[in-house]
């Protein structure tokens, strides 16, 4: 298993700001990913974070809104860029330990944008 | 990509009665995985189900994959008040690393 540790557990910012959430690993995954929930909703994944590269960005989400760092293979973060209200929702980092495993996730941030 | 659809959205009942959600994909899925959401709270693994016809158990959880690979079901039987959440099946992509979600079915149970 893996113990998953996202920060900051919640938060509430104004417009037109950015928020960096963390994501940090108890041991080397293989793989993370940044999960976006909106309340009552399904998980949409928003990208696959490369170590030492570019991250994957999935349908609808660009690098520009949503930059992803992966500089080793326990940590990420992810910024949401330019807030709007729009973008109020439940982030999560996820992380697989190998192909076709299961997937463990942080607690999740809580993001209010005002 | 890969895309499950899942039902009911939600369901209610009332503690003792069963409980089931359905997922189906128009596609041969090489493996399904349940998860379970508790309210506030984030998804925690329950079971992956690789073969067909596969069936399998935990406690009052029964799980299936069905003969074709194209449709798993999740069955709760006398539900209690601890099993409120919201219950999620997911497929993996080709490649076997991104996990694609259901909608997800939420179950509420009335003491």
């Amino acid at each position: 298993s893996a113990v998953i540790s996202q920060k900051p557990s919640r938060d509430i910012c104004q417009r037109g700001t950015s928020l960096t959430i963390q994501c940090q690993v108890d041991s080397q995954v293989t793989m993370m990913f940044w999960y976006r929930q909106q309340p009552g909703q399904s998980l949409t994944l928003i990208a696959t974070a490369n170590q030492g590269s570019e991250a994957t960005y999935e349908s609808g989400f660009v690098i520009d809104k949503f930059p992803i760092s992966r500089p080793n293979l326990t940590f990420s973060t992810l910024t949401v860029s330019n807030m709007s209200p729009e973008d109020s929702s439940i982030y999560l980092c996820s992380v697989l330990q190998g192909v076709n495993t299961e997937a463990f996730f942080g607690q999740g941030t809580r993001l209010t944008v005002v | 990509g890969q895309q499950v659809m899942q039902i009911p959205q939600y369901q209610h009942v009332q503690e003792g009665e069963d409980f089931t959600t359905y997922c189906n994909s128009s596609t041969t899925l090489s493996n399904i995985q349940w998860y379970k959401q508790r309210p506030g709270g984030h998804p925690v693994f329950l079971i992956q189900l690789v073969k067909s016809g596969e069936v399998k158990k935990q406690k009052r959880l029964t799980f299936q994959f069905g003969e074709a690979k194209k449709n798993s079901s999740l069955h709760i039987t006398a539900t209690q008040t601890t099993d409120v959440g919201t219950y999620f099946c997911a497929a993996k992509n080709t490649g076997g690393f991104k996990t694609i979600f259901g909608a997800g079915t939420r179950l509420f149970v009335k003491a």
